[in-house]
């Protein structure tokens, strides 16, 4: 049972590049979700999904889009890189089965915008 | 809008000490809150889940406590050892299960041998 995985681990981009920051759970969760971790910010909430093709944003969700085709995988989009985006990319996901063991997240991407 | 403290931001103790995190959020409407782990440069690691309406969760050498009407969460380490040394975050979820956590910003934790 492998949890949440995310895709790359590491990335550095240029400022206008674009990518896609992996995200696939293989627990049936319904519920996934993006943050990203800055130092002194905390943990903020990019964008949010309840189930397969619905997607809400969070707390910010600038220059990011996602979308969910399937239960399993919830992409995160950058159209535009900003160096702004510099931070620590991390996917959890939730099931309602799972009340006793609430969020699991991924292990991370560490992207830097130069 | 929902917001949570987490204090003392660092704390360092010897080794042996029993200790409490204090974790406090402005809005008592909650479906459950969470503990995390994080060692440095790491993802999160889930500790205790305590859900709206329980009032602690046990787990080893950790107890968390919840008191929903006061807006108040503890976590309690007991003979804490080198290897507890982390930042502990503290995470609510709003009334609509599954809607993402919202995350205080954590007490880093260092215990000396």
């Amino acid at each position: 049972n492998a949890g949440v995985t995310q895709t790359p681990k590491f990335q550095v981009l240029k400022t206008g590049q674009s990518m896609t920051l992996q995200c696939a759970q293989d627990m049936n969760h319904e519920y996934m979700s993006w943050y990203r971790q800055d130092p002194g910010m905390g943990l903020r909430l990019i964008h949010y999904s309840v189930g397969a093709g619905i997607t809400d944003q969070g707390e910010v969700p600038n220059g990011y889009n996602v979308s969910r085709s399937t239960t399993e995988d919830f992409p995160l989009r950058l159209l535009s890189a900003a160096p702004s985006q510099t931070s620590v990319y991390f996917c959890a996901s939730y099931g309602a089965a799972a009340l006793d063991y609430g969020y699991t997240f991924g292990s991370g991407t560490r992207l830097t915008v130069v | 809008k929902q917001e949570v403290t987490q204090i003392p931001a660092a704390l360092s103790v010897p080794e042996g000490e029993n200790l409490v995190l204090n974790c406090s959020f402005t809005d008592s409407a909650i479906y459950n809150l969470q503990w995390f782990r994080q060692d440095p440069g790491k993802g999160l690691t889930s500790l205790l889940l305590i859900q709206s309406s329980q009032r602690e969760q046990t787990s080893g050498r950790l107890n968390a406590s919840l008191d929903k009407s006061s807006g108040r969460s503890t976590l309690y380490i007991a003979a804490s050892q080198p290897g507890d040394s982390a930042t502990y975050l503290c995470a609510v979820s709003p009334p609509q299960a599954g809607t993402a956590l919202i995350f205080g910003k954590g007490t880093t934790l260092s215990v000396s041998s």
